[in-house]
Formats: C-alpha cells, sequence, structure tokens
C-alpha cells in the first residue's frame, strides 16, 4: 500500500511570495498533522486536521493555514514567506485516534532565497 | 517542550545491539512512548510504541522500566542502514501531536 505521499518534494520560492504545499494520507487514515522542520531540530507541530475539521495549531503565524478536504487530503498553506520559513515541511496521517502512531511522508523541502 | 531525555550521540558496531536510552522522568499514567527515527533527507520513521510492557516488533525491542521514568530501544543486530537520528517521544493517548526533541544521532560503524 501507498504511504504517505507529498508534493513538490522540492520548492524555491522568493521572500514575500505564497506557497501550497499537498498532502495524500495512507488509505483509510483520516486524521493529517502537519510539521515543520529546521536544520538541525526536531520536527515541530503545525496543525492536526481531522474530518475536515482544524483539530489542533502549533505556535505558528496567522500566515500558516490548512485545510483537509473530503478525500482526507490536505494542503498547507503559508503565505508572505520569510527567510525563515526555509524548512523540510512533512505530513504525517494516523487512523481516528487512540494511541495508533502517526506515518509521515518525505516531506517538502522548502527554500527561500 | 519535549518530556524527554536522549543523549546526542551513540556509535555502535555493525552486527552489535545498539542500545538507545530515554528518560521522561515526568511521564503521566495515559503516556506512551514513542519511537520514531529519520535517516537522513528523509522523514521520520515509525519503530515501536509501548505504554509499560516490554515490547517487540521486527524493527526493534522496547524495553521500560517497570516506574515507567525510563525507557530503552534496542536493535538487536545494527547495520550500517540504521544509522539515522533515533527520537523518544511521550504522548498522550487520543492522537495527539508529536513533540520531538533533539534526538540520539545513531552511527554505526562498518
Amino acid at each position: 500500500d501507498a504511504g504517505v505521499t507529498q508534493s513538490p518534494t522540492h520548492l524555491i520560492k522568493t521572500r514575500g511570495q505564497h506557497v501550497t504545499l499537498r498532502c495524500s494520507p495512507i488509505s483509510g487514515h483520516k486524521s493529517v498533522s502537519w510539521y515543520q522542520q529546521v536544520l538541525g531540530q526536531g520536527p515541530q507541530f503545525i496543525f492536526q486536521y481531522y474530518e475536515k475539521e482544524e483539530r489542533g495549531r502549533g505556535n505558528f503565524p496567522d500566515r500558516f493555514s490548512a485545510r483537509q478536504f473530503p478525500n482526507y487530503s490536505s494542503e498547507l498553506n503559508v503565505n508572505a514567506l520569510l527567510l525563515g520559513d526555509s524548512a523540510l515541511y512533512l505530513c504525517a496521517s494516523s487512523p481516528t485516534g487512540g494511541y495508533q502512531p502517526q506515518h509521515f511522508g518525505d516531506g517538502t523541502r522548502l527554500s527561500i532565497l | 517542550d519535549a518530556k524527554t531525555t536522549q543523549p546526542p550521540s551513540m556509535d555502535c558496531a555493525e552486527g552489535r545491539a545498539a542500545n538507545l536510552p530515554c528518560n521522561h522522568s515526568t511521564i503521566s499514567g495515559n503516556e506512551y512512548v514513542y519511537w520514531y527515527r529519520q535517516i537522513h533527507s528523509q522523514g521520520p520513521q515509525y519503530i515501536i510504541h509501548g505504554l509499560k510492557n516490554n515490547e517487540t516488533n521486527e524493527m526493534a525491542s522496547l524495553i521500560i522500566t517497570e516506574d515507567r521514568k525510563s525507557s530503552t530501544l534496542i536493535l538487536p543486530h545494527a547495520t550500517l542502514r540504521d544509522t539515522a537520528v533515533y527520537y523518544c517521544i511521550v504522548r498522550r493517548e487520543g492522537n495527539t501531536p508529536l513533540v520531538f526533541g533533539k534526538g540520539t544521532r545513531l552511527s554505526v560503524i562498518a
């Protein structure tokens, strides 16, 4: 079975631009979470969506937004890009709840020039 | 902030067991211990998780102390492909977000 897929794999943008990152969860998984990983650090939680509703938000500015679609895929949007937004953006999916683990995609590498 | 403490780096000889420690002295009764690893340029890979009993799967074994304040991930026969950053995470039941620390960088040496 396919794992979590993310697109694009790499992206280069300039300051002030907007970016949309996409994620398709594992089949049957209804929850999607987004994480940001800057170089040398562990991933940091941005958003969690379940059944198309936001279920959690990390400490990120309003320039970051996301949504989940009826097929459980998800988009992460970042407006007014800053140099500090350069990072690996990771998507993770999981079944409905309990203690089941999240499974990650290989991320989108975003570089801001 | 992460609720776990791990050594920043460890070395292991190829073919030997790799024992990765993790301290989580403030763990609550409803919190599980999860282990992930991240190989360079890839997303984190789930390894194993447990509540209070020892757990084993095809990848590794997880040993949790009786007081649950620490745990050890064991890779029984480390290979060069096990070189990665290993993260120990304490997580409450209910699909709550994962809080990553800096993990342990394991280097498997031929």
